[in-house]
C-alpha cells in the first residue's frame, strides 16, 4: 500500500507569489489532515477534511491560506500571497474514519524569501 | 505557556544505554499518548500509542503515562544507531483518531556505535 505522498518536496517562493502543495492521502482514507512545522517551534494543526468537507479549519493562520478536497481525493494547499513567516514544513496526514493512527507524509518544505 | 513541553536536546548517548525522553502537558483532555519517530527528510511514523495512563511495551520501547502528573515518558533499550532520530510526543482528546494531534516539539536523540 502506498503512503501518503506530498508534492513538491520543496519549494522556494518570493514573498507575495503564490504556491500550490499537494498531497494525495493513502487511498480510502477519509480524514485527511494538513499540519506546519515553522523552524524552532512544534508542528501544529492546521485543518481537517472529511472527503471533501472541512470538519475543523481551526488552526488555519489566516485568509492567505486556502485548502481544497475536490472529490474527496487528493488535497491542495494554497499560500496567496506567500510571507515570510510561512516558511516552514507543510505535512499531510490521512486516516481512515475509524482508524486511530494518522500516516504522515514526507513533508513540502516551503521556504518564502 | 505550551500545552506539551519537550525538551528539544540534542541527547547523545552510546549505543546500549538506556535512553529517557519525556514530555509534560497541561491539557487534562488529553487521553490518547502517542510517540512519533521522525528521521531527517521524513515524515512523523507512530512508535508508541496509548490510552490513559499505564504502561505498554513494544520490543525495546517502553511507554508510560502518568496523567496525574501530567507527564509521559518513553524508554529505549539497548539503544542502536539507528534509533538516532528526532521523537516527538504527542496526544490528543477523546474520540475517534480524527481529533487532531498536539505535539511537543521533538527531542534529537543522537546514538554513538
Amino acid at each position: 500500500e502506498a503512503g501518503v505522498t506530498q508534492f513538491p518536496s520543496h519549494s522556494v517562493i518570493e514573498k507575495g507569489q503564490t504556491v500550490t502543495l499537494r498531497c494525495d492521502p493513502i487511498s480510502g482514507h477519509d480524514n485527511l489532515y494538513w499540519y506546519r512545522r515553522v523552524m524552532g517551534k512544534e508542528i501544529k494543526f492546521l485543518l481537517h477534511f472529511v472527503k471533501e468537507s472541512k470538519q475543523d479549519e481551526s488552526g488555519m493562520p489566516n485568509n492567505r491560506f486556502l485548502a481544497e478536497r475536490t472529490g474527496g481525493t487528493y488535497s491542495t494547499l494554497k499560500v496567496q500571497p506567500a510571507e515570510l513567516e510561512d516558511s516552514g514544513v507543510y505535512f499531510c496526514a490521512s486516516n481512515r474514519r475509524t482508524g486511530y493512527e494518522q500516516f504522515f507524509g514526507p513533508g513540502t518544505r516551503l521556504t518564502v524569501l | 505557556q505550551k500545552e506539551v513541553e519537550q525538551d528539544p536536546g540534542p541527547l547523545s548517548v552510546p549505543e546500549g544505554a538506556i535512553v529517557s525522553l519525556n514530555c509534560t502537558y497541561s491539557n487534562s483532555a488529553f487521553q490518547y499518548f502517542m510517540w512519533y519517530r521522525q528521521y531527517s527528510r521524513k515524515g512523523p511514523e507512530l512508535l508508541m500509542y496509548t490510552y490513559s495512563s499505564g504502561n505498554k511495551e513494544d520490543g525495546r520501547f517502553t511507554a508510560q503515562v502518568d496523567k496525574s502528573s501530567k507527564y509521559i515518558s518513553l524508554f529505549i533499550r539497548d539503544s542502536q544507531p539507528s534509533d538516532s532520530a528526532t521523537y516527538l510526543c504527542a496526544m490528543r482528546g477523546p474520540g475517534g483518531g480524527y481529533q487532531k494531534v498536539t505535539f511537543g516539539i521533538g527531542t534529537k536523540l543522537q546514538v554513538i556505535p
